[in-house]
């Protein structure tokens, strides 16, 4: 199993641009999560899917993120326009269970 | 979600076993304890978690206090790919509360 896949591994964006982050979660798996890491903030949950439903966007700091899940294998996760405060490692984490997540590799954004 | 407290910091010395501690003294009936490590420039790995009795996996165990209100994660011989940060986190079984809130975790330093 090639595990949970994000691409790109890394976006280099201008303010204002639209960004697109996109995950290809583990075969089987019913749960899909989105964090954000930063120095300052930390891990922080912004959004997750159970069989491909929004369940909690509550982390999801503000209009321009949004996130989608199509299908089972596939999700993305869009800022539109992004900002440099946006700029941090996204990692997408997929789950048969909510409690034992796999997480991808992370696409590291920077806003300029 | 209950609050964890770990230590920012601690250190080992390689093939030594290691005790990471976390204390959770809000923890409610229903919290299960999971137990998160994030090695440098990677995603968060799945250790271990339990609920009440101790569990013991491949890469680790874990030993729950009688009362619950306290954890400690237990590396039996620590390699220096054990060096990264560990986060301990409550997880509130049923329904659809399937949120994993990571906090500072406590960075592991293995020295040769």
């Amino acid at each position: 199993d090639a595990g949970v896949i994000q691409s790109p591994r890394h976006e280099v964006t201008e303010m204002g641009q639209e960004v697109t982050l996109r995950c290809k979660p583990i075969s089987g798996h019913d749960y899909l999560f989105w964090y954000r890491q930063t120095m300052m903030r930390g891990l922080e949950l912004l959004i997750y899917f159970n069989n491909n439903v929004p369940i909690d966007d509550s982390g999801m700091p503000e209009d321009r993120f949004s996130a989608k899940m199509p299908n089972a294998s596939f999700s993305t996760l869009k800022i539109q326009p992004s900002e440099p405060r946006d700029s941090a490692v996204y990692f997408c984490a997929s789950g048969d269970r909510p409690e034992k997540l796999f997480f991808g590799s992370g696409t590291q954004l920077s806003v300029l | 979600d209950a609050k964890t407290t770990q230590p920012n910091s601690m250190e080992s010395n390689e093939e030594e076993p290691v005790h990471l501690p976390c204390n959770h003294s809000t923890i409610s009936g229903t919290d299960y304890i999971h137990w998160y490590r994030q090695l440098p420039s990677q995603g968060p790995e799945y250790v271990i978690h339990g609920l009440t009795s101790n569990v013991n996996n491949r890469m680790a165990s874990l030993a729950i206090a009688e009362d619950r209100k306290s954890s400690t994660l237990i590396l039996h011989r620590a390699t220096l790919r054990d060096a990264a940060v560990y986060y301990c986190i409550l997880r509130r079984y049923g329904g659809s509360q399937g949120n994993l809130i990571f906090g500072k975790g406590t960075k592991l330093s293995v020295k040769p």
